[in-house]
């Protein structure tokens, strides 16, 4: 695709049950990463992949969160049994090389309410 | 932790006016680089501007520019002619390897 993909664009979800976020990158994009965006914060790093391996997780919060990337591409963020301060927003980015150097590309990111 | 501070939560600016955003960092490294992205209500980040911390050049992009002092680890944007589309929060944000940590952001409002 033309951009950084990201789906849901909104979910709510009431506490205590597990969510699937989806990150469809741009093609030929081999670095992919996780951030959350929480009210009045920054971004949060989460998780880095290069290829389908995760260098670097030390970003996620608890055991309850948990990501693959699997064919180079389409990455799914999971969290399980969802607490309210799960609650922010999700950005996924992707660059051609490693970020830290490069441009990300960011999607539009997913919305997580949870009640 | 390397940090990235942005000390101006908020700003305003009116229409055609010039306003500088903030941004000072903390790092060990010698070789790095800063980036500001600007994220409009669409919540989608753009990149504004890109600075390689070894270049003592500051980066330019049309209305777009930076002081970077790299002594005193100070990074900060300025935009001219301020328009109405430069409404958005705006990050800072230092990259270093593969990771880019950001700032807690600055909202610009651009008053007509």
């Amino acid at each position: 695709g033309a951009g950084v993909s990201q789906s849901p664009s909104n979910k709510v979800t009431e506490k205590g049950k597990d969510v699937e976020l989806r990150c469809d990158p741009i093609s030929g994009h081999t670095a992919l990463y996780w951030y959350r965006q929480s009210l009045g914060q920054g971004l949060e790093f989460l998780i880095y992949f290069q290829g389908n391996s995760a260098p670097d997780k030390s970003g996620l919060p608890s055991d309850r969160f948990s990501a693959e990337r699997t064919g180079g591409s389409v990455s799914t963020l999971t969290i399980q049994r969802t607490q309210q301060e799960d609650s922010a927003v999700y950005l996924c980015a992707s660059s051609l090389v490693a970020g830290g150097t490069g441009e990300l590309f960011f999607g539009e990111g997913s919305r997580l309410t949870v009640l | 932790a390397q940090t990235v501070t942005q000390s101006q939560p908020e700003m305003s600016v009116q229409e055609a006016e010039t306003v500088t955003l903030s941004c000072t960092y903390d790092t060990s490294e010698s070789d790095y680089y800063l980036f500001w992205y600007k994220q409009p209500p669409s919540r989608q980040m753009i990149l504004v501007i890109r600075q390689e911390a070894y270049k003592q050049q500051n980066a330019t992009e049309n209305r777009f520019s930076v002081n970077f002092q790299k002594a005193a680890k100070s990074f900060s944007l300025k935009i001219s002619d301020s328009q109405l589309g430069d409404a958005a929060m705006y990050f800072c944000a230092r990259g270093s390897n593969y990771k880019l940590t950001f700032g807690k952001g600055t909202l610009l409002t651009v008053n007509p």
